[in-house]
């Protein structure tokens, strides 16, 4: 069966420092895959996509990066957090078959002091 | 473009009533809609899915929800609301060409003993 890893799971970083999220899937191959980040426990902003390595479309311009080094691994980076980068980043994979839904990692609590 | 709207930020209920949440979608071409659940500081949880076939689709703890095409929604519902439903509750649409999902601004269901 295929599960979604993502660390850490919460993170206080001062504003200014760099940012490394990480998220890893198990039990699939050719995975896409996605960032979120969802604000105050509501929508979801779709942050970045992947549909292979090295393949990364950005979807809103941003403070943010992200880069897939591995088939299975997608990282979420910064090199100067903002306040406004506060929030909870969640990692999701699916297929390329079109009828087939996201599956969720269990996110990742980012707090911006 | 591909979007869904739900129109309620806030569903109260009492435990044992139906509930209906509600979502409304804009797609071109066929629609791939789906529902899914989110439990405080916790991941999106997959419900179920509409691709194509029976307009009533069944899914998890007891969920179902109606396609209907004419009306360009996907309510979902429950016959008996227990609280441990109480989440947020999020709608979505595949856009299938370009491997994205787009979300709703999510309903919180409240049920009440």
């Amino acid at each position: 069966s295929q599960t979604i890893h993502q660390w850490p799971a919460t993170l206080v970083q001062p504003v200014g420092s760099p940012l490394s999220l990480e998220c890893t899937v198990e039990g699939t191959s050719n995975p896409n895959l996605y960032w979120y980040r969802q604000a105050a426990g509501r929508g979801l902003q779709l942050l970045f996509y992947s549909v292979g390595i090295g393949q990364i479309s950005s979807e809103v311009p941003q403070n943010l990066s992200a880069s897939r080094p591995q088939d299975r691994q997608f990282i979420l980076s910064s090199k100067k957090l903002l306040l406004s980068d506060s929030g909870f980043y969640l990692c999701a994979w699916s297929v390329l078959k079109r009828g087939d839904e996201q599956f969720f990692g269990p996110g990742t609590r980012l707090t911006v002091l | 473009a591909q979007s869904v709207a739900q129109p309620e930020d806030q569903v109260n209920v009492a435990e044992g009533n139906p509930l209906t949440v509600k979502c409304t979608y804009s797609v071109s071409g066929n629609p791939y809609l789906f529902w899914y659940v989110q439990y405080p500081n916790r991941g999106l949880q997959f419900l179920l899915k509409y691709i194509t076939g029976d307009n009533l689709v069944k899914g998890s703890y007891g969920f179902e929800a109606e396609f209907n095409k004419s009306q360009t929604s996907f309510h979902l519902k429950k016959p008996s609301a227990l609280v441990s439903d109480s989440a947020l509750y999020f709608c979505a649409v595949r856009d299938a060409l370009r491997n994205k999902f787009y979300f709703g601004s999510g309903t919180k269901l409240n049920v009440k003993p």
